[in-house]
């Protein structure tokens, strides 16, 4: 069964504390593997999207890796205005449609 | 719009009462998904259409749910005699392409509360 799952549940992290996000994944045929950014009441904001194991892209403070099971999002000197939830999913190559984990709550105090 | 926009944003109904959700997708994105969120939970999968191709409809939760997607573009998600526990955010997200991977973008989601 193709499955996804994120941790830690939650993180605290003191403002300039640079720390990495982990989203472990087992599919059948993995198509992209996704990373979301969702505040409280907002839909889901894209970040990145990662292909193939090796892969790695930027954006401001954060850094997406994938290896074949796993992918890591790091966050480089977060700020306050980081904090959020984090959402991983996959796609599948049989079916299209995105897995989500159950996301990783960020929390960054000044 | 450059989103993808998603009506009503919230909508209070009384238990039993038919709901519509619609989605107009990002112009030319023949993709499009329809996915719940519940108070403090990840998303679930409800509906997947790709261009002309048969809709992959392996999430949906009961015969009360259905969704249609109209000329290729705007969709609406109909829930049936709503109870309870169909209260959640649903969001839809809509992409260029299904192979390979275009990137998939989010509305912000219709606030479905029923009582």
């Amino acid at each position: 069964e193709d499955q996804v799952t994120q941790s830690p549940e939650a993180l605290r992290l003191q403002e300039g504390e640079s720390s990495s996000l982990n989203c472990s994944y087992t599919v059948s045929g993995l198509r992209g593997l996704f990373w979301y950014r969702q505040d409280p009441g907002k839909g889901p904001e894209f970040l990145f999207t990662l292909y193939s194991a090796g892969e790695e892209k930027e954006k401001e403070r954060l850094k997406a890796t994938l290896t074949k099971k796993e992918s890591f999002l790091h966050i480089t000197a977060p700020k306050p205005e980081d904090s959020a939830t984090y959402l991983c999913a996959v796609q599948t190559s049989n079916t299209g449609k995105l897995i989500f984990g159950q996301g990783t709550t960020l929390q960054v105090k000044p | 719009g450059a989103g993808v926009s998603q009506s009503p944003s919230n909508k209070v109904t009384e238990k039993g009462k038919d709901v519509e959700l619609r989605c107009d997708p990002i112009s030319g994105h023949t993709a499009l998904y329809w996915y719940r969120q519940s108070l403090g939970q990840g998303l679930e999968f409800l509906i997947y259409f790709q261009g002309n191709s048969a809709p992959d409809k392996s999430g949906l939760p009961s015969d009360r749910f259905s969704a249609e997607r109209t000329g290729g573009s705007v969709s609406t998600l109909t829930i049936q005699r709503t109870q309870q526990e169909d209260s959640a955010v649903y969001l839809c997200a809509s992409s260029s392409r299904g192979t390979p991977t275009g990137t998939i973008y989010f509305g912000e989601g219709s606030w479905l509360t029923v009582v």
